[in-house]
Parts: C-alpha cells; sequence; structure tokens
C-alpha cells in the first residue's frame, strides 16, 4: 500500500517559468513533510519541509503548501532553473519517513 | 549542514561473499540511523531503522539475518549485506537524524550519497 503518492513520474518545465510537482498521501496521521531532491547515484538531499499545523512554507524559490483536507501537498519552485533538473521526492513521516516515487522535473532553456 | 557519509561508494562482489557499507556522520551525533534501498525507478524503501547502542528494528519483509545493521557509536552505524546474491545488487543509502535539531517535532534526516551494491 502506498501511503504517499507521486501520480506525475515526470514533467518538463521551460526555463523561467514555474514547476509544480503534485504529492498526495493516505495516512491522516502524517505530521511532517518534506521535499528531497536527487540526482543520479546520490543520495537525497532536502530542500523544504513543511508541518501539518501550517499550510505553507516559502524559502527562496520553493514553496511548498500543504492542503490537509485533501490530503495533498505540491512543490512550487519560481522561476525553474536548468539546474533544478533533478528526481524530487515528497516524504511524509509520523514515527518514520515514507517516500513517494519520485518524478522527474526537467527543466530547458 | 550536517554531512553524512557512505563508504565505499561502489562494491562489486562475488555471490556468496559478504559485504560491508559504513554510515558516518561527519559533523554531528546521530541518535538515529536509517538504512534505505532504492530500486530502480523506485522509491526508497526503509529497511531498518537502528538507535546507537540497542538492536535494530527492521521493516517487514526484510531478513535480519541477511542484513546485519550496527550501530555502535552516535557517529557510526554498519549494514552488512551477508551472503549476497544478485538480487541483493541495489543501491543502499543511510541517513541519519540529528536528535538535537527537532522541526515539527520530528526532526529532517540528512542522507549520505549512496553505496552501489553488484552482486555478480
Amino acid at each position: 500500500d502506498q501511503q504517499v503518492k507521486q501520480n506525475s513520474p515526470s514533467l518538463s518545465v521551460q526555463e523561467g517559468r514555474i514547476s509544480i510537482l503534485n504529492c498526495d498521501y493516505t495516512n491522516s496521521m502524517f505530521d511532517y513533510f518534506l521535499w528531497y531532491k536527487k540526482y543520479p547515484a546520490e543520495g537525497p538531499t532536502f530542500l523544504i519541509s513543511i508541518s501539518s499545523i501550517k499550510d505553507k512554507n516559502e524559502d527562496g524559490r520553493f514553496t511548498v503548501f500543504l492542503n490537509k483536507s485533501a490530503k495533498h501537498l505540491s512543490l512550487h519552485i519560481v522561476p525553474s532553473q536548468p539546474g533544478d533538473s533533478a528526481v524530487y521526492f515528497c516524504a511524509a513521516s509520523a514515527d518514520k519517513l515514507i517516500f513517494g516515487t519520485g518524478t522527474r522535473l526537467q527543466v530547458f532553456p | 549542514g550536517a554531512v553524512v557519509s557512505q563508504h565505499p561508494s561502489r562494491v562489486i562482489c562475488k555471490s556468496g561473499t559478504s559485504v560491508k557499507i559504513e554510515c558516518r556522520s561527519l559533523d554531528f551525533q546521530a541518535t538515529t540511523m536509517f538504512w534505505y534501498r532504492q530500486f530502480p525507478k523506485k522509491s526508497l524503501m526503509l529497511m531498518a531503522t537502528s538507535n546507537e547502542g540497542s538492536k535494530a528494528t527492521y521493516e517487514q519483509g526484510v531478513e535480519k539475518d541477511k542484513f546485519l545493521i550496527n550501530h555502535a557509536s552516535l557517529t557510526l552505524s554498519t549494514l552488512t549485506v551477508t551472503s549476497a546474491h544478485p538480487e541483493d545488487s541495489s543501491f543502499y543509502i543511510c541517513s541519519a537524524r540529528d536528535g538535537s535539531g527537532l522541526a515539527g517535532g520530528w526532526g529532517e534526516q540528512f542522507f549520505g550519497p549512496g553505496t552501489r551494491l553488484t552482486v555478480l
């Protein structure tokens, strides 16, 4: 049972535009959500997180939105840059981290 | 930021041998370390959670006797894949949680760069 889902395996966005990556979860006990960026053959790098008591957290070009009633979170990257091209994992935690399957973002010039 | 290292980064071994992977937190004390396995085009799957000085907690379906985990100090955890077989070939990633930094009551994990294991 996949408790954290990223339904889009890939996303292609033009440089300068907004990238929106989506994530859905099923477990209402999750109280903390994180986004990670991963390059091939490397470990994930933490990007941004949000607590379940908030609905928005912003850090530079990255903003995470949480909609608890819909059990949905999204990561917005504005403006997108070619260096943002990577696989993005969302993760949710209660007592341990559960990862989504990832979305490969490609930012083209 | 916090740094976690893994060694080796890549290992190739013959079937039936054992392989040890080290995970170190370089600039913080990791009260808890996690071991993940990533299959191609799939998510990171948690294998086990290890707390310093105690036995690891394994996820359902992970063989304790095959994947031996030791967390002997606050900066080092090891994963030993015993009697490795080709199906054990995978990308293994460790992470460490800084017990002093709690955000949202849980804290962030810092990941190592991963170890690519290939069993021939």
